[in-house]
């Protein structure tokens, strides 16, 4: 079956824009996860959604935003970009939520911010 | 959040030769661990897992170790193949909450 899907791979922006990102999980999955992953640092949890509800937050700012869809689809949103939002955002599934299972990843949103 | 560091931020080895990356995790509750593997443009995969009433589980030329009295984590790589070069996360999971990853571990093998 296919696996998780982010969409675009890769996009420019300019400081104060804003950014929205897309991710279809597996199917079957209900859970999506977002993390974001820059140089040097590991993946910092943004949030996860499962049947449409936000079940947790990362220590990110109000800025970071997301949704999950009827169909388990879910986009994250940046606005107002800065510089420092240059990252790797991975969307990862799983069929449960809060980490009770494997989390499947997607290959990412290369997010440049100019 | 978690604090799960790694002991060291690269890691070369010789082809045929086995690897270790170790990684320690900080919060005692956690009962679930995975290890990742990220190569080049790709998104993190799955290597191997272990619960907290295990500690030692094998897959395919990988074993991971889990050492809960020290919260240390290590992944085995026997007969490390140029294929295995990659950025490796361990994670930790605490109950009802989300998977924490560590900062990654680049190993490089040498031909």
């Amino acid at each position: 079956k296919a696996g998780v899907t982010q969409t675009p791979r890769y996009l420019i922006k300019t400081r104060g824009q804003q950014v929205t990102l897309s991710c279809s999980p597996i199917s079957g999955h209900r859970s999506v996860s977002w993390y974001q992953q820059t140089p040097g640092q590991g993946l910092q949890f943004l949030f996860e959604y499962f049947s449409e509800t936000q079940r947790n937050k990362g220590n990110f700012p109000g800025r970071f935003s997301g949704r999950q869809f009827s169909n388990s689809r879910s986009e994250m949103n940046v606005s107002t970009l800065e510089l420092g939002d240059s990252a790797l955002y991975l969307c990862a599934s799983s069929l449960w939520t809060g980490g009770t299972g494997e989390l499947f990843f997607g290959e990412g949103s290369r997010l440049t911010v100019l | 959040g978690e604090s799960v560091g790694l002991h060291l931020p690269t890691l070369s080895v010789q082809e045929g030769d086995n690897s270790i990356i170790n990684c320690a995790y900080s919060n005692s509750a956690s009962d679930y661990f995975i290890w990742y593997k990220q190569e080049s443009g790709k998104g993190p995969q799955f290597i191997i897992d272990i619960r907290s009433n295990m500690d030692k589980r094998q897959g395919q030329r990988v074993t991971v170790l889990l050492n809960k009295t020290v919260k240390h984590l290590s992944l085995q790589i026997a007969a490390t193949q140029p294929g295995d070069s990659a950025v490796y996360f361990c994670a930790e999971n605490p109950p009802r909450n989300n998977l924490f990853f560590g900062t990654g571990t680049r190993l490089t093998v040498i031909p």
